[in-house]
């Protein structure tokens, strides 16, 4: 069964406005961590933004927030003010459990355009 | 510092040849990644080494052979290659390996590799 699901295989805003990215999980485990990575066309995975299954609060990273709604195992990625530089692939990938191996598991992806 | 340097960005080798891939962290980091990563797919881990000794092996075909020499050093060494084989090879490190799920991996920029 998929763990991890982005439901939207390619999206596009227009600069300076804001965007959501979708993220979908499933875990039994009450112990789990997950992250945002943006993959832009030269292959780096840059880490963008880490929310914690215990975490009271969204996480925030100055133009990334993560709507985390643990009910819903959803933690959507929200862009604000989008930058020609923010078109790039975007994983969803998400840890399970303490003590464990960090093993990353990643949904497909979503590829966003920033149109001028 | 968050950066993960690997060497070389590219390589093309033909199904005989012998090269190595090299990644290098100074971030004091005792967990070391490689990953796959097919055109338009989420990476795939390959091996995880922990204070220098191999922990994971997702089940990688021999003619891919990673090597530790120190704690700031992964190779990955490449003998007998596919075409299948060719893909964008991530390297990625975190603090620990067997920790909490807030261990963020890092990740460097990637070597594409082509098999003729």
């Amino acid at each position: 069964a998929q763990k991890i699901t982005q439901t939207q295989p390619g999206m596009f805003v227009q600069e300076k406005e804001a965007v959501t990215l979708d993220c979908t999980y499933d875990t039994s485990d009450p112990s789990y961590g997950l992250f945002w990575y943006k993959q832009p066309s030269s292959g780096e995975m840059i880490f963008l933004i880490y929310q914690g299954s215990y975490d009271q609060q969204n996480a925030t990273e100055g133009r990334y927030s993560l709507n985390f709604q643990k009910a819903r195992k959803s933690a959507n990625l929200v862009i604000s003010a989008s930058q020609l530089g923010d078109s790039a692939m975007y994983f969803c990938a998400m840890r399970e459990g303490r003590g464990g191996y960090n093993k990353l598991i990643f949904g497909a992806g979503t590829r966003l355009a920033v149109h001028p | 510092d968050t950066e993960v340097t690997q060497t070389p960005k590219h390589l093309v080798m033909g199904m005989t040849n012998k090269k190595s891939l090299k990644c290098e962290q100074h971030m004091g980091h005792r967990a070391m990644y490689w990953y796959k990563q097919k055109a338009k797919k989420p990476p795939e881990l390959m091996f995880v080494y922990s204070y220098e000794k191999l922990s994971i092996n997702e089940s990688v075909p021999s003619r891919f052979s990673p090597e530790c020499p120190n704690s700031s050093l992964l190779n990955l060494h490449l003998h007998a290659l596919q075409p299948e084989d060719s893909a964008l090879y991530l390297c990625a490190s975190s603090p620990r390996m067997v920790s909490g799920i807030e261990d963020t991996q890092y990740f460097g920029p990637g070597t594409r590799l082509t098999v003729l």
